[in-house]
């Protein structure tokens, strides 16, 4: 199925360091959902965009809505190691799906 | 709200054994959402609820999967004849729609199933 483009797909880090990362899809969407998920267990969500330009914090994690309305992104600051895990965006099309689509993910792996 | 809750957790099967998996969702939640996710992956659709209808339904679905609602609030999957592929988590999610700024979509723990 149609999968967004996510980066990095991976990043190592120290203690302390600010993350960012990015999901960019060819098509306009209209809501961003930014999610993590820990190991055997489901996603949970984090942050959620409806407007272009839009920028939402929770806590240390912050997302915008692309201009373009084609992008997101999303950034943490002062990573903690349990900030480990896997981070996906999921867009939701302007063109009448009904469904979200999911990033390919960001695994993210803070070192001490 | 108590969110998304899925039934069992963790599941081992024999090939060629049916499965079945329960997923309650938030209430007042009127679509709910199957995904399948291997290791590595995004969650794939797999079908989508709207009360008690089923509107759509993946080309990853086989004839094998079947998706039920019956009464709009719980839902269950059923693998018939599982095949080692079907190994995966599978993941449902509930999703409250209405005006612009509130369209959230939430995921239940997921349901590990393993094929031997």
């Amino acid at each position: 199925g149609q999968q967004l483009n996510q980066s990095p797909q991976s990043m190592f880090i120290q203690e302390g360091e600010d993350v960012s990362m990015n999901c960019t899809s060819s098509s306009i969407f209209n809501t961003w959902l930014w999610y993590k998920q820990d190991p055997g267990e489901g996603p949970v969500l984090l942050i959620a965009l409806y407007k272009a330009g839009e920028l939402t914090s929770n806590g240390r994690l912050t997302a915008q809505f692309g201009i373009t309305r084609k992008d997101s992104f999303l950034n943490i600051s002062a990573s903690i190691p349990s900030d480990v895990g896997i981070y996906f965006c999921a867009g939701l099309p302007t063109s009448g799906t009904y469904k979200y689509i999911f990033g390919t993910g960001t695994r993210l792996k803070v070192l001490a | 709200d108590t969110g998304v809750s899925q039934d069992p957790r963790h599941k081992i099967t024999k090939r060629g054994q049916n499965v079945t998996f329960r997923c309650d969702p938030i209430s007042e939640h009127n679509r709910l959402y199957w995904y399948r996710q291997t290791l590595g992956q995004g969650p794939e659709f797999l079908t989508y609820f709207q009360n008690e209808a089923q509107l759509e339904k993946s080309r990853l679905l086989s004839d094998r999967f079947s998706a039920e609602r019956p009464k709009g609030s719980f839902s269950t999957l059923e693998i018939q004849r599982t095949e080692q592929g079907d190994s995966a988590m599978y993941l449902c999610a509930s999703r409250r729609t209405g005006s612009s700024g509130t369209d959230t979509q939430y995921f239940g723990p997921g349901t590990r199933l393993t094929v031997l």
